[in-house]
């Protein structure tokens, strides 16, 4: 199937610190990036989509002005948690569509201390 | 854009026995995808099926669609210990964004 790399897989930062992750489709391009939050014991929560080459669209309470998204190519996304704060600790997802289906990476677990 | 509803919530079974999970939507799909999560990874894409596929196998794994019923059913056949995970449905369109419920809890003893 199709690969979607995540990097890092997992990050501790101090708070106020920005932190930024890397979503690449390997060997598929994807116009159209998804991120997800997901809180222990949840489901994932679409926070953002993202578009190559415009502004990502955001969900419903989820501030822009924090988690940056920039999709500058056809096979990477990037997600910056700007100013982080303990409560932004959580595990993030990025999801790649492609013409077989939308694939995932393996989440990236941030600890902001 | 719209989110399947996993049924049920948990699902306890032996090694070797089959593990059975459903998901309903409210409208009509042009395919639906089941994921599976192990706990703290990404999710894995384990298969893909059309709004005019009734069934599709991949492995152990078969799943229906019933577009008239709203409803997909993921059967896992001769269960192994590693098959315990979270199970997730997202019904949608090619254009969709994926939205996810809570899935299914399976966890399967030796």
């Amino acid at each position: 199937g199709a690969v979607v790399s995540q990097h890092p897989s997992r990050v501790i930062c101090k708070s106020g610190t920005s932190v930024k992750i890397e979503c690449r489709s390997l060997d598929f391009q994807a116009t159209t990036m998804f991120w997800y939050r997901q809180f222990p014991k949840k489901s994932l929560m679409l926070m953002a989509t993202s578009n190559e080459g415009s502004k990502a669209t955001y969900e419903q309470g989820v501030e822009k002005d924090k988690f940056l998204i920039n999709h500058a190519s056809l096979t990477l996304s990037t997600l910056t948690v700007t100013s982080a704060h303990p409560e932004d600790s959580s595990f993030y997802i990025c999801s790649a569509r492609g013409g077989a289906g939308s694939f995932f990476g393996q989440g990236t677990r941030l600890t902001v201390v | 854009s719209q989110q399947g509803e996993e049924d049920p919530q948990a699902l306890s079974i032996q090694e070797g026995e089959n593990a059975t999970m459903n998901c309903s939507y409210k409208t009509s799909i042009n395919n639906l995808q089941w994921y599976r999560q192990n706990s703290g990874r990404g999710l894995v894409h384990l298969i893909l099926i059309r709004s005019n596929e009734r069934e599709k196998h991949s492995g152990r794994l078969r799943v229906t669609l019933d577009t008239s019923k709203k409803s997909s059913s993921l059967l896992i056949t001769a269960s192994r210990a590693a098959d315990t995970a979270s199970y997730f449905c997202a019904p949608g369109g090619f254009t969709d964004k994926l939205i996810f419920g809570t899935g299914t809890r399976l966890q399967v003893f030796p």
